[in-house]
């Protein structure tokens, strides 16, 4: 069956504008989670949904949203973007039980200039 | 505030050789621990998921193994191949499918 697909693969914007993310988990899976990859500060969790329900939430300014539809998809949206907001963000989709084995797509690389 | 720690943070073996990565983490309290590679600019697949009852896990040349106590996992990768290298990830989840990870092991492993 088909992985998780993130939407777009690259992105290049400026200081100041927004940008969203999508993500669509595997079939069947009902909670997604974003995290950020940097060269600095490694991967950090943003935000995790199930049944469109934002359960948990890391340290991250306001600036950083995210929603869940009832198909399980999910986008993620940064406003007022700053240079520090390049990354790759990468989204993760399981079952939801917190034993369950989660799955990663291909990731968006974002560049702000 | 789980912290996730990964030793070494590269290392780089001749092919053929038998080799171990080190995670800690500073909480007991997880619900599973998982082992991640990383090939550079891509995203994460998934190696082994071991669960908190569980000691170890084996895939293939790959075994890892938990020690929830003391706070540590091991990854031990048999006869390595040029294939094999990448960055390790290990992550813990404490809840809600949320992942801490380690800054990662990078390995080089070379022909």
């Amino acid at each position: 069956k088909a992985g998780v697909t993130q939407t777009p693969r690259y992105l290049i914007k400026t200081r100041g504008q927004q940008v969203t993310l999508s993500c669509s988990p595997i079939s069947g899976h009902r909670s997604v989670s974003w995290y950020q990859q940097t060269p600095g500060q490694g991967l950090q969790f943003l935000f995790e949904y199930f049944s469109e329900t934002q359960r948990n939430k890391g340290n991250f300014p306001g600036r950083f949203s995210g929603r869940q539809f009832s198909n399980s998809r999910s986008e993620m949206n940064v406003s007022t973007l700053e240079l520090g907001d390049s990354a790759l963000y990468l989204c993760a989709s399981s079952f939801a039980v917190s034993t369950d084995t989660q799955y990663f797509g291909p990731g968006t690389r974002l560049t702000v200039l | 505030k789980q912290e996730v720690t990964q030793i070494p943070a590269a290392l780089s073996v001749p092919e053929g050789e038998n080799l171990v990565l080190n995670c800690s983490f500073t909480d007991s309290a997880i619900y599973n621990l998982q082992w991640f590679r990383q090939d550079p600019g891509k995203g994460l697949t998934s190696l082994l998921l071991i669960q908190s009852s569980q000691r170890e896990q084996t895939s293939g040349r790959l075994n890892a193994s938990l020690d929830k106590s003391s706070g540590r996992s091991t990854l031990y990768i048999a006869a390595s191949q040029p294939g094999d290298s990448a960055t390790y990830l290990c992550a813990v989840c404490s809840g809600y499918s949320t992942l801490t990870f380690g800054k990662g092991t990078m390995l080089l492993v070379s022909p």
